[in-house]
This record gives structure tokens, sequence and C-alpha cells, in this order.
């Protein structure tokens, strides 16, 4: 069974530092790696998401994650944090290697505390 | 007009009642999802859906039903709401492939009392 592990389960950053989400997943088959945000209020929407090739995946408001295979990780980061990304973030996993039977596996979250 | 729209956005409900929570969505995927979110928990898959008549239980399917009337509709109930069914729920949509995204709703935050 696929699974993701988020550390941390609250993160809090000055404005204009770096931001680095952890998430860790498991899976037996290569799997598709997604981060979506959710802001106060909203549903979620996707950041980001790893299929296949380029292992950096750049997504929207700055933000870019790194598949690294050997250390089962996708880690989120932006070089420098703004007050509006203040939110819940939470990485997800679905699984790979073709077959119809599969579905999105979220991590707990991890919140995001932006200070001036 | 949004992709994915739940009704009500918000709903208090005593315990025993029966509630029912809707989804629709124009995006034309046939599948969809409900979730529960609960601070600290995550996103918990309760039912999903392949198509019209594929429905299946997710993690946590104890106490919830779910009808799919048409590609672009499913709706979850609470036949009978207990207290510990407080939460904010989700409904989601994704085409038939595992590389593409989610479309999320709104939420839909219930409270039972």
């Amino acid at each position: 069974a696929q699974s993701v592990t988020q550390l941390g389960s609250h993160v809090s950053v000055s404005e204009g530092a770096l931001v680095l989400l952890r998430c860790n997943y498991s899976s037996s088959v290569p799997p598709y790696l997604f981060w979506y945000v959710q802001y106060p209020n909203q549903g979620l929407q996707l950041l980001l998401k790893y299929t296949t090739g380029a292992t950096l995946v750049k997504g929207i408001n700055g933000f870019e994650a790194e598949f690294k295979k050997s250390e089962t990780s996708f880690h989120l980061t932006k070089p420098s944090a703004h007050m509006s990304d203040a939110a819940e973030y939470f990485c997800a996993v679905s699984k790979g290697g073709g077959g119809s039977n599969y579905k999105l596996t979220f991590g707990k979250g991890t919140l995001l505390t932006v200070n001036p | 007009d949004a992709d994915v729209t739940q009704t009500p956005r918000n709903r208090i409900t005593k315990t025993g009642k029966r509630i029912m929570l809707e989804c629709s969505q124009t995006k034309g995927h046939d599948r969809m999802y409900w979730y529960r979110q609960d601070p600290g928990l995550g996103l918990r898959l309760i039912y999903y859906s392949f198509d019209v008549k594929d429905i299946n239980k997710g993690e946590i399917s104890d106490g919830y039903s779910v009808s799919r009337q048409a590609q672009a509709k499913f709706s979850l109930s609470l036949e009978s709401a207990i207290p510990n069914q407080t939460a904010l729920y989700f409904c989601a949509t994704s085409a038939g492939l595992p590389n593409t995204e989610a479309f999320f709703g709104q939420g839909t935050r219930l409270t039972v009392v």
C-alpha cells in the first residue's frame, strides 16, 4: 500500500526566508507525486506534480520540488517566503505503473506560518 | 462558475438526523471522490467512484453512503449523524489517469450537535 509522511505538522518561517516542507512516500511501484495547497476557507489546489522525466519540478507561486527516488522524498521548497504563502500544504501520492484502480493518498498536512 | 460545486457550504445538524451533501462537477471527469478533513489527520478518503456504475469504499466509509446520480453528480449521505462526523468534507474529481490532478470543491463544513 502507498503512504505519505509529512515531517512537521507546523512550520514557521520569517518573510524572505527559505521555505522547506518535507514529504516522504512509500510506494511499491513508481509513484506520481503531488503537492497541494489549501488557503483558509478554501479547497485544495494543485501546486505542482511529478510524473516522469525531470526530477526537479516547478510549480505556481515560485515553489518547486525535487523527486529523489533513493531517498523516497519529494520535498517542497521556495527560496523566499511571502506572507501570502501562509496556508496548509499537502503532499499526495498516486499509484503509478499502470492499472485503473488508483487513488490519491494524502499526507496529514503541514501548516506554514509566515512571520513579518 | 467553479469546476466542482458543493452544497451546502455549512451545515449544523442534530445527532441522529439524516443529512445529504451534494457535489456537482463541470470538468467532464468520470472519477469522483469524497474526502473528510480533520485537524492533524489530513484528508481521508470516504468513497470514490470511477463511473456511474462503479462505487468503492475508501478507508473510512462506515456511517456514510453515496449515490452517483449522473457523471456530474456524486452525493454523500450520513444516515444517522453523530458528533464525531463533525468535519470538513471535500468532493473532488479527476480524469482517468493516475498522473492527472484532482480538482476540489470548496468544502462543506458539517457540525453535528
